[in-house]
């Protein structure tokens, strides 16, 4: 079946660090793959997208490619701020025989310091 | 914008009563979804409906059940609740199309049972 799988965490890093969060994926046909962000007390927001393989899904300096020889969609930044502190969560839409369910990793928790 | 609206924020039942947790959207998309989210766990698919008047099972229904009432609104009941329903509870909506589309999250509902 399908299923998203990604690093555990907590994550923590100093200000202007560089990040990557690891994501990989299981499923048949090509999904779309998704980065989401959770703030604290807050529901998710979408960060950012990819919809076919090789696509580059990019916003707030966060970027991460679809890459299906590796069914991988690792997150990545090239200098965190403390306000990027957050949980991040990896997920999956489409594919065959999935055209309505999402599935999504566990979430990883960045923290960030000054 | 309202986007995915949830009610309410906060609950505290105690074991045995029932609730119903209501949401909406204003977006006119067509699925919609409950999730649950426990700590380590991710979000796990209760329910969701894929368009109205259908509603199917997701990872954990036990304990639950679902109305679609009209396009806009997905609600949540639990009949007799349990300690082990204490969560924080989130309704999603998304649109259909082939590829692209992402799921919308509204704040969430923190229910706790004792």
């Amino acid at each position: 079946g399908n299923s998203v799988t990604q690093m555990e965490g907590p994550v923590t890093l100093s200000e202007e660090a560089f990040l990557t969060i690891n994501c990989t994926y299981t499923a048949t046909g090509y999904p779309s793959l998704f980065w989401y962000v959770q703030y604290p007390g807050e529901g998710l927001q979408l960060l950012l997208k990819a919809t076919k393989a090789d696509d580059k899904g990019s916003n707030k300096g966060f970027e991460a490619t679809y890459r299906k020889e590796t069914t991988s969609f690792h997150l990545e930044k090239g200098s965190v701020q403390v306000s990027d502190s957050a949980v991040y969560f990896c997920a999956l839409s489409g594919g065959a025989g999935n055209f309505n369910k999402f599935y999504f990793g566990s979430g990883t928790k960045l923290n960030v310091k000054p | 914008n309202a986007g995915v609206t949830q009610t309410p924020k906060f609950q505290v039942l105690k074991t045995g009563q029932s609730m119903t947790l209501q949401c909406a959207q204003d977006m006119n998309h067509n699925s919609m979804y409950w999730y649950r989210q426990d700590p380590g766990m991710g979000l796990r698919l209760i329910y969701y409906s894929a368009s109205e008047g259908t509603t199917d099972k997701g990872e954990v229904p036990n304990g639950y059940n679902v109305s679609r009432l009209n396009k806009r609104e997905f609600s949540l009941r639990l009949e007799s609740a349990a300690p082990s329903q204490t969560s924080v509870y989130f309704c999603a909506s998304s649109a259909i199309d082939s590829t692209g589309r992402e799921a919308f999250f509204g704040q969430g509902t923190r229910l706790t049972v004792v």
